[in-house]
């Protein structure tokens, strides 16, 4: 259990409205990530942080945001959501000193209706 | 751009036959990922395969990577219900801005019947 807190776990919103998803752990992980889940396109990363304040895009930023304040708390914001945006997202930590291994948390359904 | 080719992307079976599903890619990758993910819930990793190569048993599962580091493996010999879930490989970047990152191939989904 690598102590990871997705909230909420599903969320139906509607189209122009902001959205923010929390991602929480507990382990004083230094990368944090960012995914989403479509069918036929496995797990995309969104945008990932290797530090407090220090976030990257990943390869399907364009509509997202993040922030990391703190250590354990990393928050993805949909500035102003679109159907295309339904999806399920994922955050991962990756721990010190695994150079490559992610561990998941159990996923946000999002509906953007 | 990485890319990862999963094939198949489904695979449907009966209770102990075997099974291969593989991943390619022209990219070379410094270490290859498989996870294992049932509905509701977030991956769950099975193995790390780090050297060109390398095979990996894990009880009826063997991963292996290729010599290259650009393709991997899973066989899953006498398949059971059990292992019935969504297979992801996933290769980390080799370097550069890659480093850390991780590719995900497209998934297979496999149906183990009784």
């Amino acid at each position: 259990d690598a102590g990871i807190t997705q909230s909420p776990r599903h969320k139906v919103t509607e189209t122009g409205t902001p959205v923010t998803l929390r991602c929480h752990q507990t382990e004083n992980h230094r990368y944090m990530y960012w995914y989403r889940q479509d069918p036929g396109h496995g797990l995309r990363l969104i945008h990932y942080s290797y530090g407090v304040k220090d976030t990257d895009k990943g390869e399907v930023s364009d509509g997202y945001s993040v922030s990391r304040s703190k250590t354990e708390d990393f928050l993805l914001t949909l500035e102003s959501a679109t159907s295309s945006q339904t999806s399920v997202y994922f955050c991962a930590i990756r721990p010190t000193g695994k150079a490559t291994e992610a561990f998941f948390g159990q996923g946000t359904r999002l509906t953007v209706v | 751009t990485q890319l990862l080719e999963q094939s198949p992307q489904f695979l449907s079976i009966q209770e102990g036959e075997n099974l291969t599903v593989y991943c390619n890619s022209s990219s070379v990758f410094s270490s290859l990922q498989w996870y294992r993910q049932e509905p509701g819930e977030g991956p769950v990793l099975l193995v790390t395969v780090v050297t060109g190569g390398e095979v990996k048993k894990l009880k009826r599962l063997t991963f292996q990577f290729g010599d290259a580091r650009k393709d991997s493996s899973l066989h899953i010999t006498a398949a059971q219900p059990g292992d019935t879930g969504l297979y992801l490989c996933a290769g980390a970047g080799a370097g550069g801005t890659s480093y850390g990152k991780l590719t995900f191939g497209q998934g297979t989904i496999l149906t183990v019947h009784p």
